[in-house]
Parts: C-alpha cells; sequence; structure tokens
C-alpha cells in the first residue's frame, strides 16, 4: 500500500501542452515536497509546501498544498522536452523518523 | 549547502556475494540516514531509517539480515547487501534530513547489477 499515490501514472503530451500531477494520501502531512528524478540520479527538490492552501510557482510550474494537507498538485504550463522526467512527491513524519515517496509520475514531453 | 557522499556509484557483483554502499555527510551531522531502492520506471521504496548509535529500523518486507545496515557515527551510514542475487539488482540511494529545516540531501545512487 502506497502511503501517497500520484496521478497519472504515465504522462506523454506534445511540447505547449499544459499538465497536473496529482498527489494524494489519507494521512495529514506537516510539509510536502515534489522532486524531479532523471534516470540514474538522485531526486532533486523542486519546492516544499507546508501551509494548508498555499500555492507556490516556480516559473511554468505551480504547486498548491490541499487545505487539508492530505493532498498536493503540481500543474506544469507551456510543458517543454526539459521537463520530461519523473516526477516524485514526498512527505515525512513531523520529527523526521520516517520519509517517503509518492508512486511517481513519468512525464514525456515530445517536441 | 548540505551535501551526502554515496559511494560506489556503480558496482558490477557475483550472486553469493556482499556489497557495501556507504553514504557520509560531508558538512553536517546526520543522525538519521533514510535508504531506498528503485526499480526501472518505479518510484523510491523507503527500506529502512538507520540511527546513529541504535538499531536501524526496517520497513516492512525489507528483510534486516540480508540488508545490514550500519550508523556508527554522525557522518557515515552503510548498507551492506548481503549474499547479493540478480534479483538485488537495484538503484539504492540514501538520504539525510536536515534538522530544523525542511530539507532532505539525497545521495547520488548506487547502481547494483548482481550477476
Amino acid at each position: 500500500t502506497q502511503l501517497l499515490e500520484q496521478s497519472p501514472q504515465f504522462l506523454s503530451i506534445q511540447e505547449g501542452e499544459n499538465l497536473t500531477v496529482y498527489c494524494n494520501s489519507s494521512s495529514v502531512f506537516s510539509s510536502l515536497q515534489w522532486y524531479r528524478q532523471e534516470p540514474g540520479e538522485g531526486p532533486v527538490l523542486l519546492v516544499t509546501v507546508v501551509t494548508g492552501g498555499e500555492v507556490k510557482k516556480l516559473k511554468r510550474l505551480t504547486f498548491q498544498f490541499g487545505d487539508a494537507r492530505k493532498d498536493s498538485s503540481l500543474h506544469i504550463t507551456a510543458a517543454q522536452p526539459g521537463d520530461t522526467g519523473l516526477y516524485l512527491c514526498a512527505a515525512g513524519a513531523n520529527n523526521f523518523n520516517k520519509f517517503y515517496f509518492g508512486s511517481g509520475t513519468k512525464l514525456n514531453v515530445k517536441p | 549547502g548540505a551535501v551526502v557522499s554515496q559511494h560506489p556509484s556503480r558496482v558490477i557483483c557475483k550472486s553469493g556475494t556482499s556489497v557495501k554502499i556507504e553514504c557520509r555527510s560531508l558538512d553536517f551531522q546526520a543522525t538519521t540516514m533514510f535508504w531506498y531502492r528503485q526499480f526501472p520506471k518505479q518510484s523510491l521504496m523507503l527500506m529502512a531509517t538507520s540511527n546513529e548509535g541504535s538499531k536501524a529500523t526496517y520497513e516492512q518486507g525489507v528483510e534486516k539480515d540480508k540488508f545490514l545496515i550500519n550508523h556508527a557515527s554522525l557522518t557515515l551510514s552503510t548498507l551492506t547487501v548481503t549474499s547479493a542475487h540478480p534479483e538485488d539488482s537495484s538503484f539504492y540511494i540514501c538520504s539525510a534530513p536536515q534538522q530544523g529545516l525542511y530539507g532532505y540531501t539525497f545521495g547520488s545512487g548506487t547502481r547494483l547489477t548482481v550477476v
């Protein structure tokens, strides 16, 4: 059983299209992070959201933390081939004794 | 910024042998280290959490006698895959939380291939 469920699992789109990735859980988290990972490398942190309802923007990426702090979304505007990668949400316990990743969304942006 | 150095980056070993993977925190003290494994095109699965000076906590389904974790100092955690088999071939990666912050620093990963 996955603590953090992401959808969709796979996404293949054309350059210029918009997309949204969802991360859902039945648990409440004090914070949630989004990462992007390239094959053979470690994940790279994109953003940390802390407050319920919080919205953060990183260029063409918009991240939102649900009001109840159980879910989050990542929206990419005008996707580019360089956005291709594995997107992972992740969250941990307040005392850092656990840190779990979501099931992942594999994004492929075709030129 | 905080750096976790992970070695080796790639290792090929024969079935039945043991392989040790090291993760060192270079400029901060890592009292906790998370160990993950990742199969191709899948997410990172938490295997265990190591804590300096105490026994590691393993996730359900992870064999503690097969994946030996040692966290002997505040800057070094090791994962030893004992009696490796081809099904243990995977990408292993460590991560340390930065106490007081929300950041987690990741090692660069180890690609293990058991032949």
